[in-house]
């Protein structure tokens, strides 16, 4: 499988937004989703969401879901995780992983990016 | 669905046998995924469906179990394997991580 590549690491203020993209080299994310995790500084793994990467259609984590927008080029073969009204908690490691094209039970996380860290701070 | 993972940390030796437990508040059937992650690194994918060994994983990983409790087993410790290890359901949405099992040296 292709790795991904996400984008490079973002310092915010509160408040604002941020865009995170997910670049599969080599394979395309066509007939995949795309999940994105998060990982607070020492902290577990927390998803926030899913992508079906041809169709677009969107599942996310209640506690993101209205600030959360998840998003897919197909001609760049790159998704997009953008999350707006920042908090000093939503700094994280955020992973893009390779996912299957539904959200049916018994999918797991085979390709993983390399993560990009955000930082939330005035 | 919550998972809860014990013990949050232990202390092994080379050659030793660990084992993880992971509890699910509902039933998953068998969809649960485990995890390792070293520091500064993404996941990688160990055991899928509960018993499957993903393509590359050695075979001193296994797991085991049904319903809502469910094992990580690593026989014969290596040093590589000192590591972070999570559990995850896939039966529902949202996907839900356990807060993780640190395995460190003895």
């Amino acid at each position: 499988q292709a790795p991904l590549v996400q984008s490079g690491p973002e310092v915010k203020k509160p408040g604002a937004s941020v865009k995170v993209s997910c670049k599969s080299s080599g394979q395309t994310f066509n007939n995949y989703g795309v999940s994105w995790v998060r990982q607070a500084p020492g902290q577990g793994l927390e998803w926030i969401g899913w992508i079906n990467f041809d169709f677009g259609n969107t599942n996310y984590a209640p506690n993101v879901q209205d600030r959360v927008t998840m998003t897919t080029d197909t001609s760049t073969s790159t998704a997009y995780m953008e999350l707006k009204s920042l908090r000093p908690d939503d700094t994280a490691v955020y992973y893009c992983a390779r996912d299957w094209d539904h959200l049916g039970a018994g999918s797991n996380f085979v390709d993983w990016g390399q993560g990009t860290l955000v930082i939330v701070s005035a | 669905i919550q998972m809860t993972q014990s013990p949050s940390s232990l202390s092994a030796s080379v050659g030793d046998r660990v084992t993880i437990t992971c509890r699910a508040s509902q039933n998953i059937i068998n969809y649960l995924n485990w995890y390792q992650q070293q520091p500064g690194k993404a996941p990688k994918l160990l055991i899928y469906s509960t018993l499957s060994l993903e393509r590359g994983v050695p075979s001193r990983f296994s797991g085991s179990g049904s319903g809502t409790e469910f094992t990580l087993t690593i026989s014969n410790l290596q040093l590589e394997d000192y590591a972070t290890y999570f559990c995850q359901q896939s039966y529902s949405t949202p996907r839900t991580f356990g807060q993780g099992t640190r395995v460190e040296i003895k």
